[in-house]
């Protein structure tokens, strides 16, 4: 069984080019996180999918940042027009139901911004 | 908004000794509170969960204690090895109908041979 994984794994951009990061959950897992993670901090919560359906962005700093899981299994975070500040590890989780408590994590997507 | 604060400074101890972690939060009790490892470059993995109602959790060379009077959590490794070495993460729960945690800033455990 292949766990969660990511896509890029690095990615270098300049300030203000638009990135994409893409997330294969674990199959046939309902939710999935999105996390960002700053160097020495814990990962930070940014948004939440239940099957196709975003049901938390609270945690999305701008609206610079948008993410979509079209078709409740594949997830992309996209950030525009990217700055300095959203330099980090960007992680995905996902588990197998909503009221599963294990989040399994992706090796994260490190993003720095130039 | 929860607060947690685990121990910010690196945790080196030797192998064999037992390591312990803590993990303290400032607002409401969660309903349950999770530890994972992260090593570098690569995402957290769960390693133990404990509910509210339950004031020790062991699983192998790991023990997890949670005081709900205190607010604290201790994360134990006994026999430590070299192995052990990562960043070990502490998460709560957070009320709201579906498993959204909130996430410590970890601490970093070197076990010396």
């Amino acid at each position: 069984g292949a766990g969660v994984s990511q896509s890029p794994r690095y990615k270098v951009a300049k300030r203000g080019q638009d990135v994409a990061l893409r997330c294969d959950p674990i199959s046939g897992h309902v939710s999935l996180f999105w996390y960002q993670q700053a160097l020495g901090q814990g990962p930070e919560f940014l948004t939440y999918f239940q099957n196709e359906a975003q049901l938390d962005k609270s945690g999305l700093p701008s609206d610079r940042f948008f993410a979509e899981r079209p078709e409740g299994s594949v997830s992309t975070l996209k950030i525009q027009r990217t700055q300095q500040e959203d330099s980090a590890v960007y992680l995905c989780a996902s588990s197998l139901a909503e009221t599963e408590e294990t989040q399994y994590f992706g090796p994260g997507t490190r993003l720095l911004v130039l | 908004s929860q607060k947690i604060e685990q121990n910010s400074e690196a945790l080196n101890i030797q192998e064999g000794k037992t390591a312990t972690l803590t993990c303290n939060y400032t607002n409401y009790s969660p309903a349950y509170l999770q530890w994972y490892r992260q090593d570098p470059g690569r995402g957290p993995v769960f390693l133990l969960l404990i509910r509210e109602n339950e004031k020790e959790k062991r699983k192998e060379r790991l023990k997890v204690t949670f005081d709900t009077t205190l607010k604290q959590s201790l994360f134990h490794i006994t026999a430590s090895q070299p192995a052990d070495s990562a960043t070990y993460l502490c998460a709560l729960d957070i009320p709201g109908g579906y498993q959204k945690v909130t996430f410590g800033t970890g601490t970093k455990l070197q076990v010396i041979p």
